[in-house]
């Protein structure tokens, strides 16, 4: 079956300007997690989506960074006015029902370079 | 607050002998534990979990990890390293949300 999807798989921008990664994960599943691997971090929780409860947005980095779900499916990471130490790959994963024993689909993520 | 450290950054292992990769957790709870592995330009996949059904976890490929609660720790092993198991290896703590917290992560070499 289809696993978890993420578009683009590679994007370039130029310092300032705003991103949008999408993420589409499994179908049925209502867990959502936005991971960040990069250099110097590693790999980091950003944010996370069950069902229609309010996100846990505690692993967000700064105010820049924002995500939606929409109707329970796809998800937007959007990072407004980019900065050179936003590079990194960003990584969705999905989960039947966001409990701790859950297996983390995780989809192949998106590149971002900050120019 | 939780944390993963795993002991060794990179490992390097020659084809056909054992492989070790040392992870130790810290948690207030009894933790979920998972290893995941990255392959060059691949996605992450799961190896193995622990969920507390067994303290000896078999994985796919001929990957196990034993959860020892008096260590707090949760080794990967290997009995035969193979080529294909060239690649970073994450060791992974879930909460209660699932929300994963990874290790720095251990890149295994295998020589010939």
């Amino acid at each position: 079956g289809a696993g978890v999807s993420q578009s683009p798989s590679n994007k370039v921008t130029e310092k300032g300007k705003d991103v949008e990664l999408r993420c589409d994960p499994i179908s049925g599943h209502t867990a959502l997690y936005w991971y960040r691997q990069s250099l110097g971090q590693g790999l980091e929780f950003l944010i996370y989506f069950q069902g229609n409860s309010a996100p846990d947005k505690s692993g967000l980095p700064s105010d820049r960074f924002s995500a939606e779900r929409t109707g329970g499916s796809v998800s937007t990471l959007t990072i407004q006015r980019t900065q050179q130490e936003d590079s990194a790959v960003y990584l969705c994963a999905s989960t039947d029902t966001g409990t701790s024993t859950d297996t983390q689909y995780f989809g192949p993520g998106t590149r971002l370079t900050v120019l | 607050a939780q944390s993963v450290t795993q002991l060794d950054s990179h490992v390097s292992v020659s084809e056909g002998t054992p492989v070790l990769l040392r992870c130790n957790y810290s948690s207030s709870y009894s933790p979920s534990l998972f290893w995941y592995v990255q392959h060059p330009n691949k996605g992450l996949q799961l190896l193995l979990k622990y969920t507390s059904a067994a303290t000896l976890v078999k994985g796919i490929n001929g990957f196990e990890a034993e959860f020892k609660k008096s260590e707090t720790s949760f080794h990967l092993t290997k009995p035969s390293a193979h080529m294909s198991d060239a690649a970073e290896y994450f060791c992974v703590q879930g909460d209660s949300w699932g929300k994963l917290q990874f290790g720095a992560g251990t890149q295994v070499v295998v020589t010939p």
